[in-house]
């Protein structure tokens, strides 16, 4: 699976868009970018996947270059419970590896 | 919505001890399983994939012996960690997927809301 890398942290103010970078520069052509987010002490929830065009559903949408080399996830209206650590994955071969994330801090 | 449900939340044991813990697909029928261990500040890790019917497949470091897999059902994996010591008291997360084969690429695993083991 290929790397990903992602800032290790993020502020963002309550009501405001937040959006989320993700590099994935060696990503391959049949590998899903997966976006999970994990709130404190709680199993991770899957926000949000795509392979080459853009994406949105009710939580979020992911924006992928058309090199496919990185991505963002926006989330529109940040709020407080959106504080989270949020996780980019490149997937392909059905095991999701977890880096280190990107912590969201929702701020009021 | 796909449902995992884990049990136990939390658990606490004495060393040397066992300790299961349960993984069940509510609503689905789920033909991979997954498990996880989280320590304080620090991503998850993957430990084993579970195949219903199969024996599990476990990541490197990872011992076979020690964290116990069985997928013996479509909707229940357990993973039992066998004489507990206080070093793996961590955050234990297992995810289930319903897509078999090639199809998990493009399906969301869902997760567990984990089991917290302490020993003591």
């Amino acid at each position: 699976d290929a790397k990903t890398t992602q800032p290790t942290s993020m502020d963002c103010a309550e009501g405001r868009a937040a959006n989320l970078p993700c590099n994935h520069s060696t990503i391959s052509g049949n590998e899903y970018v997966y976006w999970y987010r994990q709130i404190h002490s709680q199993g991770p929830q899957y926000i949000i996947h795509g392979l080459k065009n853009n994406e949105t559903n009710e939580m979020a949408s992911l924006i992928i270059t058309e090199d496919r080399k990185s991505s963002t996830l926006i989330l529109p209206h940040a709020t407080l419970r959106d504080t989270a650590v949020y996780y980019c994955i490149a997937l392909n071969t059905g095991k999701l590896i977890f880096g280190q994330g990107t912590t969201l801090q929702v701020k009021p | 919505g796909a449902v995992v449900s884990q049990h136990p939340s939390r658990v606490i044991c004495k060393s040397g001890t066992s300790v299961k813990i349960e993984c069940r697909s509510l609503d689905f029928q789920a033909t991979t399983m997954f498990w996880y261990r989280q320590f304080p500040k620090q991503s998850l890790m993957l430990m084993a994939t579970s195949n219903e019917g199969s024996k599990a497949t476990y990541e490197q470091g990872v011992e076979k012996d020690k964290f116990l897999i069985n997928h013996a059902s479509l909707t229940l994996s357990t993973l039992t960690v066998t004489s507990a010591h206080p070093e793996d008291s961590s955050f234990y997360i297992c995810s289930a997927s319903p897509m078999p084969g090639p199809r998990i690429y493009n399906s969301p695993l869902h997760f567990g809301n984990g089991t917290r083991l302490t020993v003591t």
